[in-house]
């Protein structure tokens, strides 16, 4: 029972550079969510969808976009990193219904140069 | 807006010693009530959750009562182990209606010495 997995688990990119993160879910879960942790911060909502096709900002999406074209994946793409982009990716879905229990990835650790 | 706010860390302890994690929400409606847990090197995962006023989530020996009149959920364990070291989050969901976006608190981080 695989959950909610995310790939690369890893990278280090230049400044400047694009990339995808990729977020994928086997639970059927309507709702997912993109978020970055940052020491002291917390939790900070990048973006998240609600369903496939659709997608909405959250708290910090500046730099930032995503797509969901299929209900089990949610794409976030950085497409000119910049070093304030270094941090912990975090990639959650949850059911539309009910206590919203969040189910999270392992994360994505980022750094930028 | 809603919001989450538990005490600020680090909390330490000595192994089997009393845990208590504040925490205490403002909110529309009638949220859910979270209590995650970060391990190093991974994501949350769900500790336990209460749905309604006066529910008690468990797990793990972790506890938390829904208090509504005092809009908190404190996380409590009687004798906490060196394996209980992680980053403890308190969340809140709002019901049919309600926002789609949780709100966390920033995180309460746990280190139990032997």
């Amino acid at each position: 029972n695989a959950g909610v997995t995310q790939t690369p688990k890893f990278r280090v990119l230049k400044t400047g550079q694009s990339m995808t993160l990729l977020c994928a879910q086997d639970m059927n879960h309507e709702y997912m969510y993109w978020y970055r942790q940052d020491p002291g911060m917390g939790l900070r909502l990048i973006h998240y969808s609600v369903g496939e096709g659709t997608t909405a900002k959250g708290e910090v999406p500046d730099g930032y976009n995503v797509s969901r074209l299929k209900k089990q994946n949610f794409l976030l793409g950085l497409e000119s990193a910049a070093p304030s982009q270094t941090s912990v990716y975090f990639c959650a879905s949850s059911r539309g219904q009910g206590a919203r229990v969040q189910h999270f990835g392992d994360g994505t650790r980022l750094s930028i140069l | 807006g809603d919001s989450v706010t538990q005490m600020e860390g680090p909390v330490t302890l000595s192994e089997e010693a009393f845990l208590t994690i504040n925490c205490t929400y403002t909110a529309t409606g009638y949220p859910s009530l979270f209590w995650y847990v970060q391990y190093p090197g991974e994501g949350l995962q769900l500790l336990l959750k209460a749905t309604k006023a006066d529910d008690k989530g468990s797990n793990k020996g972790f506890e938390a009562t829904y208090r509504k009149e005092t809009t908190s959920f404190h996380l409590e364990k009687g004798s906490v182990q060196v394996s209980d070291s992680a980053v403890y989050f308190c969340a809140l969901s709002e019901g049919p209606g309600g926002s789609y976006i949780p709100t966390f608190g920033r995180g309460t981080s746990l280190i139990v010495h032997p």
